[in-house]
């Protein structure tokens, strides 16, 4: 069964850092784009960023370009979300989702992680 | 910059067909923006219904249905059930590698 199960939510003060880790079973992680996506409580969802297979390429949201990088452990099977200079703003329940590209659909999703940033 | 746009909310009886549709603030979506569409409970991880336009995802009933109408994407619902009551969500590929999702529309079915 294809499973992604993240795991690191915290909370956390502004301007704190956190690492969130998201855990591929089922399926080789290296095969795939990977993507993170957040929804603030209440809200809709956001698209955060996607990396490469093998990471050569990442993209960011205009939010989040500069303060949060993605990376992979494709021999773990384990994606990563590095969130640092922390806002508000940035509270939300974090999505791992895979991304099978052709054909540009994200296929599977995580049940989420929830981060709080607050004092 | 350029917002994808969805009706906020959405009413239809059961049975009914309703049409929602994903569009851009600044020009026309097309199939160069590989419109998806995910329905989401509260609580509950998004699911995905529809990619690249018009391709259903594994398991989704074919009373789902998405297309380009006019200068949007849309997502048709035929026969609409109580369960189908959600939030629904596109997402466009604005290039660049950069995709954006709509504010989602919120369907009531009653």
């Amino acid at each position: 069964e294809v499973q992604l199960v993240e795991s690191g939510g915290a909370l956390v003060q502004p301007g704190g850092s956190l690492i969130l880790s998201c855990a591929a079973s089922g399926f080789a992680l290296g095969t795939y784009w990977m993507s993170w996506v957040r929804q603030a409580p209440g809200k809709g969802l956001e698209w955060v960023g996607n990396i490469k297979q093998d990471g050569s390429e990442k993209y960011y949201a205009d939010s989040v370009k500069g303060r949060f990088t993605i990376s992979r452990d494709n021999a773990k099977n384990s994606l990563y979300l590095q969130m640092s200079s922390l806002r508000v703003e940035d509270t939300a329940v974090y999505y791992c989702a895979r991304y099978s590209s052709p054909p540009r659909n994200y296929d599977c999703w995580g049940q989420g992680t929830l981060v709080t940033v607050s004092s | 910059q350029t917002v994808v746009t969805q009706e906020p909310s959405f009413s239809v009886s059961p049975g009914g067909t309703v049409t929602l549709t994903c569009g851009l603030t600044s020009g026309s979506v097309s199939t160069h923006y590989y419109p998806n569409w995910y329905q989401q409970t509260p609580g509950q991880a998004p699911r995905t219904l529809i990619y690249s336009t018009n391709i259903r995802s594994s398991g989704v009933p074919d009373r789902f249905s998405g297309s380009i109408l006019g200068n949007k994407a849309a997502l048709t619902i035929t026969g609409a059930q109580a369960d189908d009551e959600s939030d629904y969500y596109c997402l466009l590929h604005m290039g660049g590698g950069i995709w954006m999702f709509g504010g989602g529309t919120k369907l009531t079915v009653l």
